[in-house]
């Protein structure tokens, strides 16, 4: 199974921040990748696929990068509303999807 | 709006067995495949199985294989997961998720989620 890693675990950040999660891997996935938001008590939000595709709706505060092994998510301005946890996940094949372990996102 | 509202969680025994549901609305739902993702307390997301939109075709994560059957009935737009042999570790929230893309064969990116329904295994 292809592994995924994310880093940081945790992230401290305060408002208006600029905020980088790192996702990585353990083979070339090329651009199979989406990012998912998760608020305590929620479901999970897709938030971005194919590495930087924004999903409809979402604010363009959020980006995406990356290809092959190692992708990154932006949040180019922290809102309060984004404290939450963001999850990437891995879709190369449909019969083996896996996510990262996430990434958590708080405020200082 | 596309709704999938999730039903069947409970409290089972060890080694029992439970089935829950997911009932779809807002969409075609035999056009898209669908998946199912767990949560156990505290933890991140584990993908647990995945089906076709025909059901022709279905997967399984390692840890439920052979635990675990995904169906769905089209004509009643509801998504399936019965699961069997059941085990202290499979306590979680489980989710149904709708595929993104209208096909046969999942793309994976899972576009809208339901709400979840807990599954707690224990004696």
């Amino acid at each position: 199974d292809i592994q995924m890693t994310q880093s940081p675990s945790t992230l401290s950040v305060s408002v208006g921040d600029r905020v980088t999660i790192t996702c990585r891997a353990s083979q070339n996935i090329g651009t199979w990748l989406a990012w998912y938001q998760q608020k305590p008590g929620k479901a999970p939000k897709l938030l971005i696929y194919k590495a930087s595709s924004l999903e409809s709706g979402v604010p363009s505060s959020f980006s995406g990068s990356g290809s092959g092994t190692e992708f990154t998510l932006t949040i180019s301005s922290l809102q309060p509303d984004d404290v939450a946890t963001y999850y990437c996940q891995q879709y190369n094949s449909y019969s083996r999807l896996t996510f990262g372990g996430g990434t958590k996102v708080e405020m200082k | 709006e596309v709704q999938l509202l999730q039903s069947g969680g409970g409290l089972v025994k060890p080694g029992g067995s439970l089935t829950i549901s997911c009932a779809a609305s807002g969409f075609t739902f035999s056009s898209y495949a669908m998946t199912w993702v767990r949560q156990a307390p505290g933890k991140g997301l584990e993908w647990v199985s995945g089906m076709s939109r025909s059901g022709g075709s279905t997967y399984y994560a390692d840890s439920v294989k052979g635990r675990f059957t995904i169906s769905r009935d089209n004509s009643k737009n509801t998504l399936f997961l019965q699961m069997n042999s059941l085990r202290a570790e499979d306590t979680a929230i489980y989710y149904c998720a709708k595929d993104q893309l209208w096909a046969e064969a999942g793309t994976g990116v899972l576009e809208y989620w339901g709400q979840g329904t807990l599954v707690t295994v224990s004696s």
